[in-house]
């Protein structure tokens, strides 16, 4: 069964740090850029950072460059995200999830297919 | 950046109801577009990519349509599992989701 399953999230007070997992099993982790994407209470989902399958691309949203460093490591099927500088509006869900890719046919579209079930962060002094 | 702008903001509708979402895009995204559906305390479930096509395993009830900078996810007759909220997301851009439907009873 494909799984991605996070972990890391927690308390932390504003100019925090906190480092968030996010490890895959069940397909080949390898083969897939990946994504995080948060959620504050109430709202809809807000795209935080990509980054390709062997890791040479990263992107962010403008919100949390310079903060936060995306980051993977194909041998531990395992995905990463350091989170620095926390404010109250980092307060959210953090999801990690997959962008499609059919092994099959190589084909590739930059929707997100998985999604795991969340890690909770909350920035509050 | 481009921003998606869904209406309305809440649905109420009754099983076997036609129910219409639209997103409109700030600029055109062509047809690089997904629609997901999420329910409390889950994870989003992709339902529709590409603006049109269905994700392998969501029931036929479920189709979107559009290009350019309007789109629509129609699901043809609502049954009790779709109360939800539904999103739409532009990936021709980096990415950037909708605010979101509810779909209520």
């Amino acid at each position: 069964e494909e799984q991605l399953v996070e972990s890391g999230g927690g308390l932390v007070q504003p100019g925090g740090s906190l480092r968030l997992s996010c490890a895959a099993s069940g397909f080949t982790f390898g083969s897939h850029a990946m994504n995080w994407v948060r959620q504050a209470p109430g709202k809809g989902p807000e795209w935080v950072s990509y980054i390709s399958k062997g890791g040479s691309t990263i992107y962010y949203a403008d919100s949390v460059k310079g903060r936060f460093t995306i980051s993977r490591d194909n041998a531990k099927n395992s995905l990463y995200l350091q989170m620095n500088s926390l404010r109250d509006e980092d307060t959210a869900v953090y999801y990690c999830a997959r962008e499609f890719y059919d092994i099959l046919t190589g084909y590739y579209e930059y929707f997100f297919d998985s999604w795991g079930q969340g890690t909770l962060v909350t920035v509050s002094s | 950046d481009i921003q998606m702008t869904q209406s309305p903001s809440t649905l109420s509708a009754s099983v076997g109801d036609r129910v219409t979402i639209t997103c409109r895009a700030s600029q055109s995204i062509r047809s690089w577009l997904a629609w997901y559906q999420q329910k409390p305390g889950k994870a989003p479930k992709i339902l529709i990519h590409k603006a049109s096509s269905l994700q392998s395993g969501v029931p036929s009830r479920f189709s979107g349509s559009g290009s350019g900078t309007e789109f629509t996810l129609t699901i043809s007759s609502l049954q009790p599992d779709d109360f939800a909220t539904y999103y739409c997301q532009q990936y021709n851009t980096h990415w950037t989701f909708g605010q979101g439907t509810k779909v209520e009873i």
